[in-house]
């Protein structure tokens, strides 16, 4: 059974760099068979996706987070990771990553965890 | 882009009782592509239905998915008390869209 863990700083500073770790356990991030995802969730409110990636590098981002996020997947530790740059309080969320399946729905998510972006 | 709307925003029901839930996409969108999701207080979101009707892995019968075009329908046939909780439909296209999602409450 697929299991997958963020880890990463709780809090960011305003204009900072938000870097989130996922890894992966009971399944290959090399599998050609999934893509694997980063969703956020603000405080209160719904569900907003990030971004996901292919094993072979192939990424494709939410066009209003484009310009500062970045995915990138690391086979040899079993992990993908994320990256969101110049950070306001606006970014403030649970961060989930996830496991997207063939019909494209996420059926595998990690527990969350929350960022705060605060001075 | 295409915009999920989900009604009611709220739903409160009595366990035992039937609970439908409605998802609207903003333009026909392919159904093999919909999903739903259950999230409970500080937990992560759990896959209920892909492609519109298919049940996932160790899902109750209970719950059931159905529709096309634009409008989508989420039932679940006898609430249990472990149901009550925020449930989004989500689709896929170019990019992943969620709706805002509706909440069973108790009665």
């Amino acid at each position: 059974q697929v299991q997958l863990q963020e880890s990463g700083p709780g809090l960011v500073k305003p204009s900072g760099t938000l870097s989130l770790t996922c890894t992966v356990s009971g399944d290959s991030v090399s599998s050609d068979s999934y893509y694997w995802t980063w969703i956020r969730q603000s405080p209160g409110k719904g569900l907003e996706w990030i971004g996901y990636i292919y094993f072979s590098g192939s990424t494709n981002y939410n066009p209003s987070l484009e310009s500062r996020v970045t995915i990138s997947v690391d086979t040899s530790k079993n992990q993908f990771s994320l990256n969101l740059s110049s950070v306001t309080a606006a970014d403030t969320a649970v961060y989930y990553c996830a496991r997207v399946s063939r019909y494209y729905d996420l059926d595998s998510w990690g527990q969350g965890t929350l960022v705060t972006v605060s001075s | 882009e295409i915009v999920l709307t989900q009604s009611p925003g709220t739903l409160s029901l009595s366990p035992g009782e039937r609970a439908t839930l409605s998802c609207r996409a903003s333009q026909s969108v392919i159904s093999r592509y919909v999903a739903w999701y259950q999230q409970k207080p500080s937990q992560a979101p759990r896959l209920l239905i892909y492609g519109a009707s298919s049940r996932a892995t160790g899902i109750p019968d209970r719950f059931s998915g159905s529709g096309s075009g634009t409008d989508f329908t989420l039932t679940i046939s006898r609430l249990e008390p472990e149901d009550f909780a925020v449930y989004y439909c989500q689709h896929y296209a170019t990019s992943f869209t969620f709706g805002p999602g509706t909440k069973v409450e108790i009665k």
